[in-house]
């Protein structure tokens, strides 16, 4: 069973940067054509994908956001980090993370993770 | 602003059928798959259709995705109560600004 847990800061003050942890359960980002990505919801809005790291460590960034993010994984740890920089308070949203398998969208997600941006 | 554009809402009876639609470009829906999402108030997106038409396991034939062109559609047929939620769509996207998934805006749906 696949399972995705994401874990972080509640709170982050603005300007700080931001470190979201993924844990992976159920399946290997080892395996050929699978990839973990990010996505997040400010509150009371739509979807919006931030990121995503494949098996082979190939990345895809947010165009409106690729120069304040970075996506990396730890296949021994079996974990996918997501850093944000700069955070700002209109950052605030609950945050996913999602396994992505081989040709397909994103199909488990994790439960998400909420976080505020205020001083 | 999102790059796919859905009704922001949607509304229909017991047992009636409703159709919400996704309108994007030749750079994502045109040429890729499009995928619909289901998300309860409080909880994570759930993974309704994938490209384009079909049914994950577990996910009620009531549930039915077409797409033509640069636009698709999400049916629900025989619509119940518990269909009440918001519904979004993404596709991946192969633009001049590099490949990145995009989604709709949602749409809300109301069980009346």
């Amino acid at each position: 069973q696949i399972t995705l847990k994401e874990s972080g800061p509640t709170l982050v003050k603005p300007t700080q940067t931001l470190t979201l942890t993924c844990t992976l359960s159920g399946f290997s980002l080892r395996t050929t054509g699978v990839g973990v990505g990010w996505i997040r919801q400010p509150p009371g809005k739509a979807l919006e994908w931030l990121a995503l790291i494949y098996w082979d460590d190939d990345k895809r960034y947010s165009p409106s956001l690729k120069n304040r993010l970075t996506i990396t994984k730890d296949t021994s740890k079996n974990q996918v980090v997501l850093t944000m920089t700069n955070m700002d308070p209109v950052d605030t949203a609950t945050y996913y993370c999602a396994h992505r398998p081989d040709l397909g969208a994103f199909d488990v997600w994790g439960q998400g993770t909420m976080v505020i941006v205020s001083s | 602003q999102s790059v796919l554009t859905q009704p922001p809402s949607a509304s229909g009876t017991p047992g009636q059928r409703v159709t919400i639609s996704c309108s994007g470009s030749n750079s994502n829906i045109g040429i890729n798959y499009i995928f619909w999402y289901q998300q309860l108030p409080g909880t994570a997106p759930k993974l309704l259709i994938q490209k384009n038409n079909q049914r994950p396991s577990g996910v009620p034939d009531r549930f039915s995705g077409s797409k033509s062109g640069t636009s698709a559609s999400l049916a629900i047929s025989g619509l119940r109560s518990e269909d009440e939620a918001d519904y979004y769509c993404a596709a991946w996207d192969d633009s001049l600004s590099g490949q990145h998934w995009v989604f709709g805006g949602g749409t809300k749906l109301t069980v009346l």
